[in-house]
This record gives structure tokens, C-alpha cells and sequence, in this order.
């Protein structure tokens, strides 16, 4: 149980295109989802949480008008990169919390990797 | 602001080798604290997760130790294996506000055959 889908897995684009990209809980109820971003050799930096049903937090430093996100059921929210450029190209991992639960776990999905050409 | 620091950045092993990951954090005010294993281009995979109360947690090779008060803890990796090798994070949830977890920069270990 608690599995997290991510689609796509990879994505190629072109600078100034939009890219959408969706984070699934298979198995259970998510009211919050939380979005990060890794740059290579670094870290996950949280960029935003996603309550559903709400506006989603973001993090200092990160544009809530280019890194759309919704989050309009329990099992789904999106991310959608606006106008895509070379410097957002990363790799994208998003975490569900099970509706319910204490803090106790938050279960992450595969990622998607970003390049924008 | 938490602060996740982990120590070394890199680390190679011979197999066969016991190897100790660091992980401080600078707030003790955490719910729990979570390692995770990252190989190249994948998601993460759990490997442990320490509530705030608790001291250690074991599983197979693999035991992880909490100091809260000094902001501390290990993952203590027995007679590392080629298979081991991939990124270790470290990551803590506060206790109160965000629930979201604060990841240190990874250990990459990297076990010799």
C-alpha cells in the first residue's frame, strides 16, 4: 500500500512551452501533497504544499504564477511549469500524506526529470 | 530556519566494510526524522524512520540512532555491499506548522567489490 504515481517520468520541452506534470496516491486519500524540486547533486527543496480543495503555499523564493499547482481531489494534484525555460530543467518529486494520519510518514513518488531545451 | 547538514558528502568503502552517516540538525524541536536512499535518477526509498521519542530503529544491516537534544543522528550501514551504494538523505518534520520534511544534502556512498 501507499503508492505514489508520478506522470510523466522524464519530459523534453521546448523553451516557453508549458508542461504539466500530475502526482497520484494510488491506494489511499491525500489531503496534502507536497511539491520538490533537485537540481543535480543537490538536495530536495520543497517548493510548495498542496491542500486540496485550497491555494496551494509556496515556499520563499518560489513563483506561485510560473509553478501552477492544483489540487483538486484527494488521489491527484498537479504541477505545471508556465513557460518553461533552461534553468528550470531539474528533477521534480512529489510526497503524498495519507488523510487520517498522524505526521507520521509522507510516501514519495518517483520523480519526473524536467529538461527544457 | 532548520538547518539538515550531512557528513561526509561522499564516502568509498571496500565491501565488507561498517560505515557511520552523520546527520545534525540545527532545531531540536522535531516530530521525527527520516532516512532515505536516493540511487541515480530515481525517487527516494525509506529506509528508516525515527520518531522523536525514540532512540534507534533497526532493519536487517541497517540501524539509525536519534540524539534529539544535540541534534543528531546516525545510519549505521553493517558489512556494506556493492548493492548499498546509491545517495543517503536525512530528512526531519518539524513538530509544529510545517509538516514538511527538511532533507540535509546527502551522503553518496559508493561500496567497492
Amino acid at each position: 500500500g501507499a503508492v505514489v504515481s508520478q506522470h510523466p517520468s522524464w519530459v523534453i520541452c521546448k523553451s516557453g512551452t508549458s508542461v504539466k506534470i500530475e502526482c497520484r496516491s494510488l491506494d489511499f486519500q491525500a489531503t496534502t501533497m507536497f511539491w520538490y524540486r533537485q537540481f543535480p547533486k543537490q538536495s530536495l527543496m520543497l517548493m510548495a504544499t498542496s491542500n486540496e480543495g485550497s491555494k496551494a503555499t509556496y515556499e520563499q523564493g518560489v513563483e506561485k504564477d510560473k509553478f501552477l499547482i492544483n489540487h483538486a481531489s484527494l488521489t491527484l494534484s498537479t504541477l505545471t511549469v508556465t513557460s518553461a525555460h533552461p534553468e528550470d530543467s531539474s528533477f521534480y518529486i512529489c510526497s503524498a500524506m495519507p488523510r487520517g494520519f498522524s505526521y507520521n510518514e509522507q510516501f514519495f513518488g518517483p520523480g519526473t526529470r524536467l529538461t527544457v531545451l | 530556519k532548520q538547518e539538515v547538514t550531512q557528513i561526509p558528502a561522499a564516502l568509498s568503502v571496500p565491501e565488507g566494510e561498517n560505515l557511520v552517516l552523520n546527520c545534525s540538525f540545527t532545531d531540536s524541536a522535531i516530530y521525527n526524522l527520516q532516512w532515505f536512499r536516493q540511487d541515480p535518477g530515481k525517487g527516494l526509498t525509506s529506509l528508516l524512520l525515527i520518531q522523536s521519542s525514540q532512540r534507534e530503529q533497526t532493519s536487517g544491516r541497517l540501524n539509525a540512532s536519534l540524539d534529539k537534544s544535540s541534534g543528531r543522528s546516525t545510519l549505521y550501514i553493517a558489512a556494506s555491499q556493492p548493492g548499498d551504494s546509491a545517495t543517503y538523505l536525512c530528512a526531519v518534520r518539524m513538530d509544529t506548522g510545517r509538516r514538511a520534511l527538511t532533507f540535509g544534502s546527502g551522503t553518496r556512498l559508493q561500496v567497492q567489490p
